[in-house]
C-alpha cells in the first residue's frame, strides 16, 4: 500500500467522449505526476503538478489536461477520446525537495478502454 | 534524446536460480536510475535507485543493481529467484529536467518456472 488511491479502477468509453480520472496522493506529498501505460509498454510521462500548477509536461496533446487541488489530490481529464487512449493511467505522488528526485509512490492505476 | 532500453521482453528463470535483467541508458550526463516492479493489477513499486557514489546498490526483496558507466548499464540482479518474483520489471531514468519526469524502459516480464 502506497497511500495513493485512484478512481475509477476500470472504465469504458467510446470515441469522442470525455473522461476524468482521479487521484488522492499520499499524505504530505505536494507533487502529483500522471503517466500513461499502454499495453506492453512502459509508462509515459503525461504531466506533473506541484502546488496546483503544472510544472512539466510530456509529449501529449492539449486534450490531456489536469488539475491539482489544495489538498494535493488531482484529476486527469482527456477530451475527444481516441482508440489509442486506451491504457492504464498511473498517478504518482512525491514530496519535492529538489534534486535528486524524491521517491514516486504509484497508485494501482485506472484502466481506460476506448471503443 | 534521453532513453532507457530494456532489451529483453521476456525472461524465464527457474525458482532458486540467479537472475539478471538488463537495462541500458542514453543520457548526456549520469542520470538518476531506478528499478520498479509491477505485479498484475498493481501499481509500480520501487525496488532500488542509484543517484551517485557506490555503484552497487542494494534494494528491497533481495535485489541489487550495478551501475556501469563504461557500458551505460544498470542491470538488476538477484542471487536466488522466488516464485513470487514473477512480475514486470521496469528500468527508469531521471535526467534533471527540473521536474520529476521519469523515462521508463519497455519492461521485462519475468516468468519463474518450478
Amino acid at each position: 500500500e502506497t497511500g495513493v488511491t485512484q478512481s475509477p479502477t476500470h472504465l469504458i468509453k467510446t470515441r469522442g467522449q470525455q473522461v476524468t480520472l482521479r487521484c488522492s496522493s499520499q499524505s504530505g506529498h505536494n507533487t502529483v505526476s500522471w503517466y500513461q501505460q499502454a499495453l506492453g509498454q512502459g509508462p509515459q510521462f503525461i504531466f506533473q503538478y506541484y502546488r496546483e500548477e503544472e510544472n512539466g509536461r510530456g509529449n501529449f496533446p492539449p486534450r490531456f489536461s489536469g488539475l491539482q487541488f489544495p489538498n494535493y489530490s488531482s484529476e486527469l481529464n482527456v477530451n475527444a477520446l481516441e482508440l489509442d487512449d486506451s491504457a492504464l493511467y498511473l498517478c504518482a505522488s512525491s514530496l519535492v525537495r529538489g534534486a535528486p528526485p524524491g521517491e514516486l509512490f504509484f497508485g494501482e492505476g485506472s484502466r481506460l478502454t476506448v471503443l | 534524446a534521453q532513453s532507457v532500453t530494456q532489451p529483453d521482453i521476456h525472461i524465464t528463470v527457474s525458482e532458486g536460480a540467479s537472475l539478471e535483467l538488463r537495462c541500458n541508458y542514453s543520457y548526456g550526463a549520469t542520470p538518476y536510475l531506478f528499478w520498479y516492479v509491477q505485479s498484475p493489477g498493481q501499481g509500480l513499486q520501487l525496488l532500488l535507485k542509484y543517484f551517485s557514489g557506490d555503484t552497487l546498490v542494494q534494494g528491497i526483496k533481495g535485489f541489487e543493481a550495478e551501475f556501469k558507466r563504461s557500458q551505460s548499464s544498470f542491470n538488476l540482479r538477484k542471487p536466488s529467484v522466488h516464485w513470487s518474483d514473477a512480475a514486470e520489471y521496469f528500468c527508469a531514468g531521471w535526467g534533471n529536467t527540473g521536474f520529476q519526469k521519469l523515462v521508463f524502459g519497455t519492461g521485462t516480464r519475468l516468468l519463474v518456472s518450478p
